[in-house]
C-alpha cells in the first residue's frame, strides 16, 4: 500500500525557515518524480515544486523560486522541502504528491495527509 | 505560465442530476490534464488523468472528456458521496490547477 506522510510543519515567524519532510512507503520511491502541492486555508490548490525521480533536476513555481529548495534521499525514501524567508502568504497547508510516471510531469495518483505550515508573528 | 480557469465556481444540484463542469486552459495543453475530487479536512483524489481515463476504483459515472484547451468533468447521476470540490490540473508544462468547483447540495 503506498503511503505518503508529511511532517515539520508548524508555527514560524515571518522571514524564518521552516523544513518539511515527507515519509514514504509501498512504492519503487527512487522510479518517481514527486511534487509538494500547498492549500492556504479556504483557497484552492497551487503546486509548488517537483524533483525528478533521480533527483537530478527540481522545478519552483515563481512563489517558490529562490526560498524554496526540494530535494530527495532516495536510500530513505524520503522527501525535503527546505523554506526559507517565509511569508505570511506561505501559510497553507503543504501536501506531498507521487506523480504516477518517472517524468516529472504526470498527474498525481497518491498524495499524503498534508502538514499545516503557519507563517505568523 | 499556463492558467487554468473553472466554471462554474459553485454548482448547485440534486442527487440524481447530470452535471458538468468545465476547465479552459490559457494555451493548449494536449490531452494533460487531470480531474480530483477533494472533501474538506482530506487530500485531493484522482478522478480522470490524460483528460479522459478513469482512474482505477473511480466510479464509471465520472468521466471526462475534451482536448486543447477545453475539458469537461461529467458526473453522469451525483450520488451523496459526490458533493465535494473539483479540481482540474494540466501537466503539460509544469502544472498549474483550476480554482475548483463546489458541488453543492440543492
Amino acid at each position: 500500500e503506498v503511503q505518503l506522510l508529511e511532517s515539520g510543519g508548524g508555527l514560524v515567524q515571518p522571514g524564518g525557515s521552516l523544513r518539511l519532510s515527507c515519509t514514504t512507503s509501498g512504492f519503487t520511491f527512487g522510479n518517481y518524480a514527486m511534487s509538494w502541492v500547498r492549500q492556504a486555508p479556504g483557497k484552492g490548490l497551487e503546486w509548488v515544486s517537483c524533483i525528478s525521480a533521480g533527483g537530478g533536476s527540481t522545478y519552483y513555481a515563481d512563489s517558490a523560486k529562490g526560498r524554496f529548495t526540494f530535494s530527495r534521499d532516495n536510500s530513505k525514501n524520503m522527501l525535503y522541502l527546505q523554506m526559507n524567508s517565509l511569508r505570511a502568504e506561505d501559510t497553507a497547508v503543504y501536501y506531498c504528491a507521487k506523480t504516477r510516471h518517472s517524468s516529472s510531469w504526470y498527474e498525481f495518483d497518491y498524495w499524503g495527509q498534508g502538514t499545516l505550515v503557519t507563517v505568523s508573528s | 505560465d499556463i492558467q487554468m480557469t473553472q466554471s462554474p465556481s459553485t454548482l448547485s444540484a440534486s442527487v440524481g442530476d447530470r452535471v458538468t463542469i468545465t476547465c479552459r486552459a490559457s494555451q493548449s495543453i494536449n490531452n494533460w490534464l487531470a480531474w480530483y475530487q477533494q472533501k474538506p479536512g482530506k487530500a485531493p483524489k484522482l478522478l480522470i488523468y490524460k483528460a479522459s481515463n478513469l482512474e482505477s476504483g473511480v466510479p464509471s459515472r465520472f468521466s471526462g472528456s475534451g482536448s486543447g484547451t477545453e475539458f469537461t468533468l461529467t458526473i453522469s447521476s451525483l450520488q451523496p458521496d459526490d458533493f465535494a470540490t473539483y479540481y482540474c490540473q494540466q501537466y503539460n508544462s509544469y502544472s498549474s490547477f483550476g480554482q475548483g468547483t463546489k458541488l453543492e447540495i440543492k
